[in-house]
């Protein structure tokens, strides 16, 4: 009953290849996103989807490609991996209450650790 | 975006009150604070969020000035439990962007043994 899940949750690869990321979340959520974490911690968005509608993109290399089949998941697909690529991703979804105002609570997932070797 | 300022870490004795304070001398009108703490090897978990004076809830306690410039995060009773690290973000949900979550380097809680 995991809230926000993501798979897998290591992912070593070489440099390169092509890997995805799977994200699915059972709260109901019509918003999801994408960020990514880096080895000095910083965590930064990537990309956020509104009902399956890419609203925020946050001039991510054209190598990551979220797709998102259904508004339970979004994916991320990742092409031609570079060293500089590795880092832990965080999925994560919140509930739009209003248009405007206060930010929304964000529920994230366990994260994924990838190394590109 | 507002920038925030937080201490890089902190350390705390079981038992006491632990108060991190966060800067945002550039927070906008619409602006609202937000709380989030991150476990070793977890995402971020949300924990409270404030426009102004205190908000309290079962976890923390947010005090934020009149002028808003800084806010402070109290945990009342610190526990081994409670090593994280925890963020403050400063934003507010737009239209155009909806949620769009700026988080800094955050401040490093740990136990002082």
């Amino acid at each position: 009953d995991t809230a926000v899940s993501q798979t897998p949750k290591y992912l070593v690869t070489q440099m390169g290849n092509d890997k995805s990321i799977k994200c699915e979340q059972n709260l109901g959520h019509d918003t999801m996103y994408w960020y990514k974490q880096d080895s000095k911690k910083f965590l930064k968005i990537m990309f956020s989807y509104n009902n399956k509608e890419l609203i925020i993109n946050e001039t991510v290399p054209n190598r990551f490609s979220p797709k998102s089949p259904d508004k339970a998941h979004l994916n991320l697909h990742i092409n031609s991996l570079e060293l500089g690529d590795s880092a832990v991703y965080f999925c994560a979804s919140s509930q739009e209450v209003r248009l405007a105002g206060s930010p929304d609570t964000q529920y994230f997932g366990p994260g994924t650790r990838l190394t590109v070797l | 975006l507002a920038k925030t300022t937080q201490p890089i870490s902190m350390d705390s004795y079981e038992g006491q009150e632990v108060n991190i304070t966060c800067s945002h001398n550039n927070i906008a009108t619409n602006d609202y604070i937000t709380w989030y703490q991150q476990f070793p090897s977890q995402g971020p978990r949300f924990i409270i969020q404030g426009y102004k004076t205190k908000v309290t809830n079962e976890v923390a306690s947010l005090f934020i000035p009149a002028d808003r410039k800084s806010s402070t995060l109290s945990l009342p009773r610190f526990s081994l439990s409670d090593t994280a690290v925890y963020y403050c973000l400063v934003g507010e949900r737009k239209r155009e962007y909806g949620n769009k979550l700026v988080f800094g380097a955050g401040t490093i809680l740990r136990v002082k043994s």
